[in-house]
């Protein structure tokens, strides 16, 4: 069963407009992250930002946001004053516990492909 | 400071023949994991590790051996390529006691088999 969804097409973004990437999420586990990285044309994974299940707030990064929510399984993405270096790449993922050995499996989504045009 | 380490970059193999994919950090994490990337699919995870002597299978283990001799490194192992093998590899870690810790990806080895 699919863990992560991001099913969004590929977006055009305007430069400095802000953009939203949705992803959803499944888990039994109620401990659990939530990861987006991004991945520009040159195939680096970059960490953007986490959010843990038990956090009170929604994590901010800089221009990266993330809007948490829990009862809808949602963990949306927000880049504010979108640049042209954000073209890119964007995978959500989620960390659940494994019984054995601690958590320490990173579930991905599909990815959704962002291009901030001039 | 390097972070992980991914050798070789891009590696082209016939079916049927064997390589070890390297990886190495420098950040003394004792998490270490295999990835595999195709298109359309996002990251699986192939095989992982919690420390030197620790490893186990990941959701597409089939095909790929590793070991963990020490906290540095963790090689992966084709031991009969297959095209079916082509993708591209990311190696990631991060440490044990801090479960928000972005893993640190490698630059990844474009593997292709024919």
């Amino acid at each position: 069963a699919q863990k992560i969804t991001q099913t969004q097409p590929g977006m055009f973004v305007q430069e400095k407009e802000a953009v939203t990437l949705d992803c959803t999420y499944d888990t039994s586990d109620p401990s659990y992250g939530l990861f987006w990285y991004k991945q520009p044309s040159s195939g680096e994974m970059i960490f953007l930002i986490y959010q843990g299940s038990y956090d009170q707030q929604n994590a901010t990064e800089g221009r990266y946001s993330l809007n948490f929510q829990k009862a809808r399984k949602s963990a949306n993405l927000v880049i504010s004053a979108s640049q042209l270096g954000d073209s890119a790449m964007y995978f959500c993922a989620m960390r659940e516990a494994i019984f054995r050995y601690g958590n320490n499996r990173l579930a991905f989504g599909k990815g959704n492909q962002v291009v901030v045009i001039p | 400071n390097a972070g992980v380490t991914q050798t070789p970059k891009f590696q082209v193999l016939k079916t049927g023949q064997s390589m070890t994919l390297q990886c190495a950090q420098d950040m003394n994490h004792e998490y270490m994991s295999w990835y595999r990337q195709d298109p359309g699919m996002g990251l699986r995870l192939i095989h992982y590790s919690v420390g030197a002597g620790i490893t186990d299978q990941g959701e597409v283990p089939n095909g790929y051996n590793v070991s963990r001799s020490t906290t540095e490194d963790f090689p992966l192992r084709l031991l009969s390529a297959a095209p079916s093998q082509t993708s591209v590899y990311f190696c990631a870690s991060r440490p044990q006691y801090d479960s928000g810790y972005g893993y640190t990806f490698g630059s990844g080895t474009r593997l292709t088999v024919v």
